[in-house]
């Protein structure tokens, strides 16, 4: 089993809904979690970090984190075509973040006009 | 301020041939580390640094080198050029693990 898992879709969307993506990872004992966003032939760009259980939010974005169900899940509102993009969540690759990061395979967002 | 700059952008190799990318970062990060990215694969860890001549392996490591003389860069060595080699790469790094890594815009290498 892959320490994080993705669905790839692709996830199709009009303009302006709420948008879900989830990861659900294997270890209860991953504690940092991030969320990046990947334009086609691009970087992958840093949205947001988390840490443990509960919500963080910035603007329209908002990470949460479940560890009882061992969920992670970025919520968009007010969604653009801006926002298309693959959408990547990933933890510290041994727990911190020091020695890297473990990434899931992506979900492939599309916001339609 | 650059942020992370990887360079080449593109570069085409031959079996056998060896190369080196290179990654310099100006954001005094301690963390970096090296990715490749496969269609259906995602991001995977190659090799990582926590400080300036302190490297070691990540996830998929056979096939490259990695050394670190200074803060700034973190350059990775193809040894021997392989097809199964062709991707893009990205380097990162980051201050603090747990707050995330900044990524370059990678070099996208094809081994023929």
């Amino acid at each position: 089993q892959k320490e994080v898992e993705q669905d790839p879709g692709p996830l199709s969307v009009p303009e302006g809904a709420i948008v879900s993506l989830n990861c659900t990872y294997s270890n209860s004992a991953f504690q940092y979690f991030m969320w990046y966003r990947q334009y086609s032939r691009k970087g992958p760009e840093l949205l947001m970090y988390t840490y443990s259980s509960g919500n963080k939010e910035d603007g329209r974005f908002t990470a949460q984190v479940d560890k009882s169900s061992k969920y992670i899940s970025l919520f968009i509102r007010d969604s653009q075509p801006s926002d298309s993009a693959t959408y990547l969540c990933a933890k510290g690759h041994s727990g911190g973040g020091a020695d890297g990061l473990t990434f899931g395979k992506g979900t492939h967002l599309i916001i339609q006009p | 301020n650059a942020g992370v700059t990887q360079t080449p952008k593109f570069q085409v190799l031959k079996t056998g041939q060896s190369m080196t990318l290179q990654c310099a970062q100006d954001m005094n990060h301690e963390y970096m580390s090296w990715y490749r990215q496969d269609p259906g694969m995602g991001l995977r860890l190659i090799h990582y640094s926590v400080g300036a001549g302190i490297t070691d392996q990540g996830e998929v490591p056979n096939g490259y080198n990695v050394s670190r003389s200074t803060t700034e860069d973190f350059p990775l060595r193809l040894l021997s050029a392989a097809p199964s080699q062709t991707s893009v790469y990205f380097c990162a790094s980051s201050p603090r693990g747990d707050y995330g890594y900044t990524f370059g815009s990678g070099t996208r290498l094809t081994v023929v």
